[in-house]
């Protein structure tokens, strides 16, 4: 089935620093990108999304770009500050189907911890 | 306005006992879900359903049951607990289906079976 691999962390960095986050996917057909960030003790909120090629998401300074090429979706933010640190997922809308039916779900990557220190 | 709730926030519960995660959405959603997360492996949808009186498998539905009688409520039973179901569930809620609706998330239950 389709799949998300994400860059495994966890990721630490200064303020100010530059990220990215690497994020790529398998898929049959033509899929949504999204990322989802988690901070602590809450549950996911939607960063931003992407719904065909070459579209480019953003918000709060981060930004991803649906590559079809390369099966990416990669994460980026200029200068991190500390209130970024969270658990960021990488996912994709997909088809699915088994003996119970079948529809659209999104299938997240394993996540990558950001740490970003003053 | 509160979003996505859910009830309880934290559950210890003994291998056999059973227990009813509650959801509720103010925001008028049609789409709702239940997922756990697990170290290492993402989400992983276990239910969902498209709309008031309709319940569907994900992929790991075993052990767990659903039901949304109202449509701003869903709700997911564990009927007989094992400690392979000791995880964070998270329910979430959409306007539209996954591939064009941004889907809200609940702040999580953080079930331990022992």
């Amino acid at each position: 089935g389709d799949s998300v691999t994400q860059m495994e962390g966890p990721v630490t960095l200064s303020e100010e620093a530059f990220l990215t986050i690497n994020c790529t996917y398998t898929a049959t057909g033509y899929p949504s990108l999204f990322w989802y960030v988690q901070y602590p003790g809450e549950g996911l909120q939607l960063l931003l999304k992407a719904t065909k090629a070459d579209d480019k998401g953003s918000n709060k300074g981060f930004e991803a770009t649906y590559r079809k090429e390369t099966t990416s979706f990669h994460l980026e933010k200029g200068s991190v500050q500390v209130s970024d640190s969270a658990v960021y997922f990488c996912a994709l809308s997909d088809y699915w189907s088994n003996s119970g039916g079948s529809n659209y779900k999104l299938t997240f990557g394993k996540g990558t911890l950001l740490t970003v220190n003053p | 306005n509160a979003g996505v709730t859910q009830t309880p926030k934290f559950r210890v519960l003994k291998t056999g006992q059973s227990m009813t995660l509650l959801c509720a959405q103010d925001m008028n959603h049609e789409y709702m879900y239940w997922y756990r997360q697990d170290p290492g492996m993402g989400l992983r949808l276990i239910h969902y359903s498209v709309g008031e009186g309709t319940t569907a498998k994900g992929e790991v539905p075993d052990g767990y049951n659903v039901s949304r009688l109202k449509k701003q409520n869903f709700l997911l039973g564990l009927e007989s607990a094992a400690p392979s179901q000791t995880s964070v569930y998270f329910c979430a809620s959409s306007y539209d289906g996954p591939t064009a609706g941004t889907q809200y998330f609940g702040p999580g239950t953080r079930l331990t079976v022992l």
